[in-house]
């Protein structure tokens, strides 16, 4: 079983959809987590951290369930600006400091 | 503007050879940098971690005889790729945690493209 997993895509929406993308981790102990963005041929960019509570920017939603052991991103009305491969990162920082990443859910907002 | 840079930004070696990509971190002390790689179409793999002044812990997978990473100081960790073979062309990118941004701050470098021929 991959530590990070998420479904690869793509998903195509219309504009003005709401679209939630999910990723599990196998971890147990991972203590942080985040959503990233990349852009095609660019590197990632932090989109949103994720809290235990739940957390909102704007369109974008993010929470985590530790139980179940997996985050989601949720994302309101979509913009054409929100295409791109949307990476949950997961960090682990017991005695060592390690990084991992999902595979990416790709994203195609249509017009 | 980027806060960690990456040099260079690409190139284009021949089989055999050993090519350095430097990673710095431009306003703020990195105490971990992280190595990945990418492939087309693939996730980011994590290479190895660096922290200041200690060896690099390497994932399972990776040569550490072959990717030599040296972490000098706090702004500049630097990955070899010795005697590059084709299938090291790859997309490789640092990032950077800020010491003082707690766990929760990891910025990335804008990528080195490596074509080995």
């Amino acid at each position: 079983r991959k530590e990070v997993e998420q479904d690869p895509g793509p998903f195509n929406v219309p504009e003005g959809a709401t679209v939630a993308f999910n990723c599990t981790y196998s971890n147990s102990a991972s203590q942080s987590f985040f959503w990233y963005r990349q852009d095609c041929r660019k590197e990632p960019k932090l989109l949103m951290s994720v809290y235990s509570s739940g957390n909102e920017d704007g369109r974008f939603t993010a929470q985590l369930n530790r139980a179940s052991q997996y985050i989601s991103l949720l994302i309101r009305d979509s913009k054409l600006s929100d295409s791109a491969t949307y990476l949950c990162v997961v960090l682990y920082s017991g005695g060592y400091q390690k990084v991992t990443f999902g595979t990416g859910t790709k994203l195609q907002v249509i017009p | 503007g980027a806060v960690v840079s990456q040099h260079p930004s690409w190139v284009i070696c021949k089989s055999g050879t050993s090519v350095k990509i430097e990673c710095r971190s431009l306003d703020f002390q990195a105490t971990t940098m992280f190595w990945y790689r990418q492939f087309p179409k693939q996730s980011l793999m994590l290479m190895a971690t660096s922290n200041e002044g200690s060896k690099a812990t390497y994932e399972q997978g990776v040569e550490k005889d072959k990717f030599l990473i040296n972490h000098a100081s706090l702004t500049l960790s630097t990955l070899t790729v010795t005697s590059a073979h084709p299938e090291d062309s790859s997309f490789y990118i640092c990032s950077a945690r800020h010491k003082a941004g707690g766990i929760r701050r990891i910025d990335f470098g804008p990528g080195t493209r490596l074509t080995v021929t």
